[in-house]
Order: structure tokens, then sequence, then C-alpha cells
């Protein structure tokens, strides 16, 4: 079983509609969860951490938490097409100070 | 941008040669990590260094090692280069306690 599982896609949303993304992890003992952004041929960028079950709002993004089914997701609200990317779902584990990523959803916004 | 710069950023190697990486992390930021992403793969888990010691580390074998200096940049070397260590190596810089990684560029390695 894999750390983190995430549907790899591809995702397909036109734009202005709501995309949602979803990760599952495998460790209950994960107390940080990550959402990064890649476009392809770069790096992965930061856009929203959670550590506490429920939501949490940031601009068009929303990550939500739900410990006990140990399921992370990502809402991009009025979806953009420079919201076109992989998504990357990420969990800290205490131990070793690991940080745990899945294989990433590729999201196309349509114009 | 992060801050965090990386060198190399591509580099072409044959099998059974070493490799030296290199990265410095953004300023006030006093741990590194090191990641490898094949084509189609999230990031893997290297290490992570921590006051120039290796605090983590994940599944890779011993021929990949690595060091952070004073000033907290680091280095990742490969030794006996494999055709399967063709990936782009990323190196993300933190402060330690927030778990919030910011990553380079990455350096592409490719081994013929």
């Amino acid at each position: 079983q894999k750390e983190v599982e995430q549907n790899s896609g591809p995702l397909s949303v036109p734009e202005g509609a709501i995309a949602s993304l979803n990760c599952t992890y495998s460790d209950r003992g994960s107390q940080s969860f990550f959402w990064y952004r890649q476009y392809s041929g770069k790096s992965p960028e930061l856009i929203m951490f959670i550590y506490s079950n429920g939501d949490k709002e940031d601009g068009r993004f929303t990550a939500q938490l739900n410990k006990a089914s140990q399921y992370v997701s990502l809402l991009i609200r009025d979806s953009q097409p420079s919201d076109s990317a992989t998504y990357l779902c990420a969990v800290n584990r205490p131990t070793g100070n690991q940080f745990y990523f899945g294989t990433g959803t590729s999201l196309t916004v349509i114009p | 941008e992060t801050g965090v710069t990386q060198s190399p950023t591509h580099l072409i190697k044959t099998r059974g040669q070493q490799v030296t990486l290199r990265c410095s992390s953004q300023s006030g930021h006093n741990t590194v990590s090191w990641y490898q992403q094949a084509l189609g793969q999230g990031p893997q888990f290297i290490f992570q260094y921590y006051r120039e010691e290796e605090n983590g580390r994940g599944n890779f074998p011993p021929r990949f090692s690595g060091l952070q200096f004073p000033n907290y940049s680091s280095e990742l070397n490969v030794n006996a280069l494999e055709l399967d260590d063709s990936a782009l190596y990323l190196c993300a810089s933190s402060f330690r306690g927030t778990g919030e990684l910011f990553f380079g560029e990455g350096s592409r390695l490719t081994v013929l």
C-alpha cells in the first residue's frame, strides 16, 4: 500500500467550474498535509497546507481534511486555464521527518 | 521564486560514474531535503539535513549520500550511477518545525 494515493487523472474541467482533487494516506500518525502545484517542466510550488480536521480556504482554493477517513481534498473554484497543472498531495510524518508525495493528479482547465 | 537555487540544471553521465548536485537554501531556512522525481511520478524523499547532520532518510541505497554546510547549503552525491537514477533531483529548504517545503528548480540527470 502506498503512503499517499491520488487519482492520476487526467481531470478535465471547463473554465469557471469547480475542480475537485482527492488524496488518501495510509499512516494515521500523519500530522500535516500539503498541496503542491507543479507545472510541466517546473518544480512543485506550495499552494496550501492543513493540519486540523475541517476546511481551510485561501482565495479560490479550499483544502479539506478528514483524519478519521484519512482523506484530504483540494477544491479549486472558478477554475482558470492557468490552473492546468499536476497537483501533488504530500503528507508529513514526524518520524524521520519525511514527506510522502502522491503521484499527482493532472488537471486541465478547458477555456 | 523560492530563493532556493540548484546547480547544475541539466547534466548527462554514464553508468558507473559519480555525480554531485548542489543546492543553496532560502535565507532563514535551516533544513534541506532532497527528492528524486522520475517522469510521471511524485517526488520521492531521499534524505533531510538539519544542522549539518542527516535527519531522516528514505528508501535509497548508501550510494546516495549528502552533506550540509554551515551556511545551510547542501550537496547530493550519487556514486556508481545506474540507468534508473535518471530523474529530476529536487532540493527543498524549510525552517525546521514549519513543515513547508520550498523547492528549487531541480537538476535533471540523465544516465546513459
